[in-house]
């Protein structure tokens, strides 16, 4: 069965630091992997995903991932934090058939500071 | 920008009493999805539905739930009796067809059980 576990359940980071968000999953095959954001009160929202090709993968707001292997991680980044960012963040993945059922990791709550 | 909406944004209801959630996905999306989330607890995958019929459930989607695609527009859950534990904030999310087609997710509807 597939899981995600993202070690970090709480980040603080300074306005304009670096991100990196841990995400490590289990999975047989070749994962589909996606990383999810939720604002107070809000859905979902998609930051990025990876289904095959170039392992690091740009999305939406600056954020970008990469995708290893050999680590069995999706780690999302992004260079200078701004204070919007703060959320929670949710790594996934997905099997590769038309069903495309997630499994989602427990999230991270990231906390900017001034 | 197309957008999955659901209703009620908050419910509460008496333990044993039906609900139904409804939402109404992206109109040209075949791909229909109820995910819950327990308040501290991972999103789950509850059920998915496609042409009409149920294609996917997990452990949780027991025969006190339900799904339905009553006219062209929306798609709803039911719980039929409710438990103190079915509360949860509930996310419906639609993709288009393809098997790499990004999942979108409403704002959540929160269902509270008393």
């Amino acid at each position: 069965a597939q899981s995600v576990t993202q070690p970090d359940i709480h980040i603080t980071v300074s306005e304009g630091a670096s991100l990196e968000l841990r995400c490590n999953y289990s999975y047989g095959a070749t994962p589909y992997l996606f990383w999810y954001v939720q604002s107070p009160g809000q859905g979902l929202q998609l930051l990025l995903k990876y289904f095959s090709g170039d392992t690091l993968v740009q999305g939406i707001k600056g954020f970008e991932a990469e995708f290893k292997r050999s680590q069995s991680s999706f780690n999302l980044r992004k260079p200078s934090v701004h204070w919007s960012d703060a959320a929670e963040y949710f790594c996934a993945v997905g099997e590769s058939n038309a069903g495309n059922m997630l499994t989602f990791g427990g999230g991270t709550r990231l906390m900017v500071k001034p | 920008e197309p957008e999955v909406t659901q209703t009620p944004s908050h419910q509460v209801t008496q333990m044993g009493q039906e609900v139904i959630l409804r939402c109404v996905p992206i109109s040209n999306h075949l791909y229909f999805y109820w995910y819950r989330q327990i308040l501290g607890q991972k999103v789950e995958f509850l059920v998915s539905f496609y042409n009409n019929e149920i294609s996917e459930k997990s452990e949780i989607f027991d025969d006190q739930f339900s799904v339905e695609r009553p006219d062209g527009s929306n798609f709803t859950l039911k719980i039929r009796s409710t438990k103190l534990e079915d509360s949860a904030m509930y996310f419906c999310a639609s993709r288009e067809q393809g098997p790499t087609g990004e999942l979108f997710f409403g704002e959540g509807s929160r269902l509270t059980v008393l």
